[in-house]
C-alpha cells in the first residue's frame, strides 16, 4: 500500500534557525514528489516536484532533495513569513489521473 | 492567469438545504478534482473530472454530486448534508502531459463550509 509519512508533525524555529522537513514513502513507482505549501484557511500553493534520486529543486529560502525512501524540505535562515503547514504528496506508478497520496502535514511556525 | 477561482468562501447550510459549489479555471487545463480537508488533516480526494468526464469517484455519498458543465467549470451540488462534512472544500486543476494527468496540480482558496 502507497504511504506517505511526514515529521514532524509540528515544529517551532527561531528566526534565522535553519532546520529540514521530513517525507518518508513507500510507494510502487514512484511518478513523482511533491512539496506544497499550505497557509491557514487557503488552498495548498506547489513548491516543488522531485522526479528521480538525487533530485534538488531550490526556492528562495527552501531546498527540497529526494533519495529513494524519503526527501528532506530544508529550511535556510527561516523568516517569520515562512511558518505554514508543508505538504508533501507522491503520485505512485499505478496512478494515471493525478491522484495524489498526501502525508499528514508538518505545521512550521517561525518566531521572530 | 494561473488561478483557479472558487465561490463562494465560506457557506453556512442546515441539512435539508441544497447549494453549490463553484469551481473555475482559465488555464486551459482538461484535468479538474475535488477535495475535501478537514482541519489538521491533509486534502483527501473526492473526485476527477479528465476531459470533463468523471474519471474518479472515491465512493463519495451521493448528497455529494459533481458536475463539470464545460472544460473550465466544475460544480459541487450539495444536498442533505450531515454537520460532519463540515470541511474546507478545494477545487484543483492540472494539466494532461503524455496520455494521463500532469502531477501538478493548482488549487483554489477553497470553500469553508459548515453544515448546522
Amino acid at each position: 500500500e502507497d504511504q506517505v509519512t511526514q515529521s514532524p508533525e509540528a515544529l517551532r524555529l527561531q528566526e534565522g534557525e535553519s532546520s529540514s522537513l521530513n517525507c518518508s514513502y513507500t510507494v510502487s513507482g514512484l511518478r513523482g514528489l511533491f512539496w506544497y505549501r499550505q497557509d491557514p484557511g487557503k488552498g495548498p500553493e506547489f513548491l516543488f516536484t522531485l522526479y528521480s534520486a538525487g533530485e534538488e529543486k531550490e526556492k528562495e529560502r527552501l531546498k527540497a532533495t529526494l533519495t529513494k525512501k524519503e526527501s528532506f524540505l530544508h529550511i535556510t535562515a527561516p523568516k517569520p513569513e515562512d511558518s505554514a503547514t508543508y505538504l508533501c504528496a507522491v503520485l505512485s506508478g499505478s496512478s494515471n489521473t493525478g491522484k495524489l497520496i498526501f502525508g499528514q502535514g508538518t505545521t512550521l511556525q517561525v518566531k521572530p | 492567469d494561473t488561478e483557479v477561482t472558487q465561490t463562494p468562501k465560506h457557506l453556512v447550510m442546515g441539512m435539508t438545504n441544497k447549494k453549490s459549489l463553484k469551481c473555475e479555471q482559465h488555464m486551459g487545463h482538461r484535468a479538474m478534482y475535488w477535495y475535501k480537508q478537514k482541519a489538521k488533516k491533509p486534502p483527501e480526494l473526492m473526485f476527477v473530472y479528465s476531459y470533463e468526464k468523471l474519471s474518479i469517484n472515491e465512493s463519495v455519498p451521493s448528497r455529494f454530486s459533481p458536475e463539470c458543465p464545460n472544460s473550465s467549470l466544475l460544480n459541487l451540488h450539495l444536498h442533505a448534508l450531515q454537520p460532519e462534512d463540515s470541511a474546507l472544500y478545494l477545487c484543483a486543476s492540472s494539466q494532461f502531459k503524455g496520455g494521463s494527468a500532469n502531477e501538478k496540480l493548482f488549487f483554489g482558496s477553497g470553500t469553508q463550509l459548515s453544515v448546522l
